[in-house]
């Protein structure tokens, strides 16, 4: 059963650092990886998807890394904003037992980036 | 346009109620999702229609019943609901489908539900 983990589980920062947010997961078998933001009360935001044969992507301020092999991927932020303070939550895609494909999510990781 | 909307943004029901969450998404995409999200945990899925047929469901209670009335659309239809069916309903799309699971998921802003 794929299992999805994000450390650390809250991070709090100065406005202009660079900062990274990891993802592991315990099954290599994955289709993608998908990055989203949640703003507290709202919905998911897409960020970045990444397929498995990709080792990275990017936009903007944000660059997304995946090593299917060693089950990890990042997520790097440079130079952030208060405006980037946010539930980071990490997604992988996979097969179930059952033959079908669905997200599994990681618990994720509250990013607040101070002033 | 990756523009998903859900109505309503907030329901509050008794538990003898009768209600429906709607989801409309107009990129084509054709796999659409229903997920359950309670406070500060992810995203739990719920159901998946594929083509407008319903493929995963994740032993969700009968009192949760989802349709899918065309490929824009996605309804959740609420009866005899408990106090701790109370959370966030996200609607999700993408274009996935069978065989090619290969597609960004594009989440609505969630309707927040509270059940009385």
């Amino acid at each position: 059963k794929q299992e999805v983990t994000q450390i650390p589980a809250a991070l709090s920062v100065p406005e202009g650092e660079n900062l990274v947010l990891n993802c592991s997961f315990t099954d290599s078998a994955i289709y993608n990886l998908q990055w989203f933001r949640q703003d507290p009360g709202k919905g998911l935001t897409s960020l970045l998807l990444i397929q498995s044969s990709q080792r990275e992507q990017t936009s903007g301020r944000l660059n997304a890394s995946l090593d299917k092999s060693s089950g990890r991927s990042t997520l790097y932020i440079a130079a952030s904003q208060p405006g980037d303070s946010a539930t980071y939550l990490c997604a992988v895609k996979g097969r179930t037992q059952g033959g079908s494909e669905k997200l599994v999510f990681g618990k994720g990781t509250k990013l607040t980036v101070n002033p | 346009d990756t523009e998903v909307t859900q109505t309503p943004k907030h329901l509050v029901m008794g538990m003898t109620n009768k209600k429906s969450l709607k989801c409309e998404q107009h990129m084509g995409h054709r796999a659409m999702y229903w997920y359950k999200q309670k406070a500060k945990k992810p995203p739990e899925l719920m159901f998946v229609y594929s083509y407008e047929k319903l493929s995963i469901n994740e032993s969700v209670p009968s009192r949760f019943s989802p349709e899918c009335p065309n490929s824009s659309l996605l309804n959740l239809h609420l009866h005899a609901l408990q106090p701790e069916d109370s959370a966030l309903y996200l609607c999700a799309s993408s274009q996935d489908y069978p065989g090619r699971p290969l597609y960004e998921q594009y989440f609505g802003p969630g309707t927040r539900l509270t059940v009385t």
